[in-house]
């Protein structure tokens, strides 16, 4: 069965160090989406992407994120100057269409020191 | 505005009992789906249940089963004769689309510990 995978599993970085996180949609989705979830705390969404370009972002989206498709399986999450706050889960998902169901990944879990 | 609430933080049960999460939602959209998704220890989502918005009938699956009622905009999912391996936060969410881009919003998830 498709399945979204993401990389790596896990992440450790020094505060104010860029992260790449990677993702790769199911094959045939279009449509693809960022969340993030602190410790402890509910799972929130970050941006969704399509047709090369993003199609909604949340506040907590600001310019230090950025998300790229770089070819035609990669979908990546890229923070450049990572804070102690931005530890958190994150979660990957992709969708066949625009109200389709989205499937997400496993997470990447991110520890900011 | 979109919003999901989750009133209990953590439940406790003893394996074999029955359990009932609680997930109210607000929305203005008429067309919505709703979900649920359990988070083991190990911090996947896995999803549980998909449900439109213009379906209200109930659904079973196997010890599962959803109660959704658009009158009190609820839909509340019950775990039958619980164990151990339920053990897991479970998150309510809405899938909501202003843009005419869909995104899931939230809740802030129930924690159920089943103790054998």
């Amino acid at each position: 069965e498709p399945e979204v995978t993401q990389t790596p599993s896990h992440q450790v970085t020094q505060m104010g160090q860029e992260v790449i996180l990677r993702c790769v949609p199911i094959s045939n989705h279009l449509y693809f989406y960022w969340y993030r979830q602190i410790l402890g705390q509910k799972v929130e969404f970050l941006v969704s992407f399509y047709n090369n370009e993003i199609s909604e972002k949340s506040e907590i989206f600001d310019d230090q994120f950025s998300v790229e498709r770089p070819d035609g399986s990669n979908f990546t999450l890229k923070i450049r100057s990572t804070k102690l706050e931005d530890s958190a889960m994150y979660f990957c998902a992709s969708s066949a269409d625009r109200a389709g169901e989205q499937f997400f990944g496993p997470g990447t879990r991110l520890t900011v020191l | 505005a979109q919003k999901v609430t989750q009133a209990q933080t953590e439940i406790s049960v003893v394996e074999k009992e029955d359990v009932t999460l609680d997930c109210v939602y607000e929305t203005r959209d008429t067309t919505y789906y709703l979900f649920w998704y359990k988070q083991p220890p190990s911090g996947e989502l896995v999803f549980l249940i998909r449900r439109n918005s213009f379906d209200e009938q109930n659904e079973i699956s196997g010890r599962y089963s959803w109660n959704f009622q658009k009158s009190t905009s609820s839909f509340n999912f019950t775990i039958t004769a619980s164990q151990v391996v339920d053990s897991a936060v479970y998150f309510c969410a809405l899938e909501v689309g202003n843009t005419g881009f869909q995104k899931l919003v939230f809740g802030t998830g129930t924690r159920l510990l089943v103790s054998p």
